[in-house]
């Protein structure tokens, strides 16, 4: 059984430009959510995808934005980078979005803002 | 809204003593609780998790958890420390309608001292 993917592993962007982070789910798992962790804090929830379909948000502006793809996997898209956007993005895969249901995490990208 | 509090950013412990990391929460309805562990450039492993079972929940490596209502808390114990215990545990609370959205708390950083 393959777990969550992620790519890329690091990146590093400037301010003002725009990123796109991937995410390959769990086999036969159809929920993905993404985790910001700040350096030396707990990850952070930003949103999460249900069978393509945004199903929840956190505190965080539009320029952080999603999509899920009909095999489930997922993309983080963040627009106009900030230098604190610097951080580890975490995506989770679960087998449906109930609140009992296990999210297993990839092990993450590191996205670094100059 | 809900929200987690971990005392102790850092615990010290002996190889073979008794590991207490500290998790209290706060949430108006029923909580599912969690407990996951995170290695150097690593993502997040579960360790356990409480749905509304048994009070005493058993995870892997040893570890296991209380969930005691009347004190608001879901700490997590291990009889005796490993070397390979040495890493950031983080608690987390999932409620109600926001489906298994994750809140977290802060973590605690294990270090095992031989």
């Amino acid at each position: 059984e393959t777990g969550v993917t992620q790519s890329p592993t690091h990146l590093i962007k400037t301010r003002g430009q725009q990123v796109t982070l991937r995410c390959s789910s769990q086999s036969g798992h159809n929920t993905v959510s993404w985790y910001q962790q700040a350096l030396g804090q707990g990850p952070q929830f930003i949103f999460q995808y249900y069978r393509e379909e945004e199903n929840g948000r956190g505190n965080f502006p539009p320029r952080f934005s999603g999509l899920q793809f009909p095999n489930y996997s997922s993309e983080l898209n963040v627009n106009a980078l900030e230098l604190d956007d610097s951080a580890l993005y975490l995506c989770a895969s679960s087998q449906a979005g109930g609140i009992k249901d296990t999210q297993y995490f990839g092990p993450g990208t590191r996205l670094t803002v100059l | 809204a809900q929200s987690v509090t971990q005392l102790g950013s850092h615990v010290s412990v002996s190889e073979g003593a008794l590991v207490l990391l500290r998790c209290n929460y706060s949430s108006s309805v029923p909580p599912y609780l969690f407990w996951y562990v995170q290695y150097p450039n690593q993502g997040l492993q579960l360790l356990l998790k409480y749905t509304s079972a048994a009070t005493l929940v058993k995870g892997i490596n040893g570890f296991e958890a209380e969930f005691k209502k009347s004190e608001t808390s879901f700490h997590l114990t291990k009889p005796s420390a490993h070397m390979s215990d040495a890493a950031e545990y983080f608690c987390a609370v999932s409620v109600g309608a926001a489906g298994n959205k994750l809140t977290f708390g802060g973590g605690t950083r294990v270090l095992v001292k031989p």
